[in-house]
């Protein structure tokens, strides 16, 4: 059963500490991206990588950092420098960044008080 | 110039209805033109997509509209049942830089 799995759905934070969301992969696809969902606004993106041990800032990027040292898993820290971090985040798939369909995970909900 | 404007913010039709979802856009560099749909707790996903050398397309009960000189696309949803209420976003894309823009969203619930 191919996809993407985000872990975990819900996230707890207090303000000042760092948190990893976890996104893994096992469609194959070259390109990974993460974005943040806030109520009524659309999706902004924060990341992308394009092939493995390669990754480019998205617009939102400040607070946020990545790693892809697998080609299956992209994950994204949260840190204390990122103003607002409670938000709703995606983990995206494409084959390639030239491939315009983009497959989501079902998201992490981080709330940090 | 590289945003996407997506209206209504909000939508409430009665099953069977033909709830319309319209996007305009400034970039006329944009080339691809998708439609996600989001269910409450989950990621978007994929639903049609056009590019700008026809004027409409459809897959099953959902129809794109896209109208080049005035910039703007639209989704339709033919005999719209409860199970479509969902989140519905617009994007576009360029083929000299692969990021899509997001529209803001539509929420649309279909009443029974």
């Amino acid at each position: 059963d191919g996809g993407i799995t985000q872990s975990p759905k819900y996230l707890f934070r207090k303000e000042g500490q760092n948190v990893t969301l976890s996104c893994e992969q096992n469609l194959n696809h070259d390109a990974m991206y993460w974005y943040r969902q806030d109520p009524g606004q659309g999706l902004r993106l924060i990341y992308y990588s394009q092939i493995v041990n390669d990754f480019q800032k998205g617009d939102i990027a400040e607070g946020y950092s990545v790693s892809r040292e697998k080609k299956e898993s992209f994950p994204l820290t949260v840190t204390s420098a990122q103003k607002n971090p409670t938000a709703f985040y995606l983990c995206a798939s494409s084959w390639a960044l030239s491939s315009y369909e983009q497959y989501f995970g079902p998201g992490t909900r981080l709330t940090v008080t | 110039q590289q945003q996407v404007k997506q209206s209504p913010q909000s939508l409430i039709v009665q099953k069977g209805g033909i709830p319309i979802i319209n996007c305009a856009y400034e970039n006329t560099a944009f080339d691809y033109f998708p439609w996600y749909q989001q269910f409450p707790g989950k990621g978007p996903a994929l639903l049609i997509a056009i590019r700008p050398d026809v004027s409409e397309k459809k897959e099953g009960r959902f129809t794109i509209s896209f109208n080049k000189s005035a910039k703007q696309f639209s989704l339709h949803i033919m005999d719209s049942q409860p199970g479509d209420s969902a989140t519905y976003f617009c994007a576009a894309s360029m083929d000299s830089n692969y990021q899509l823009i997001w529209g803001a969203g539509t929420k649309l619930i279909i009443k029974p």
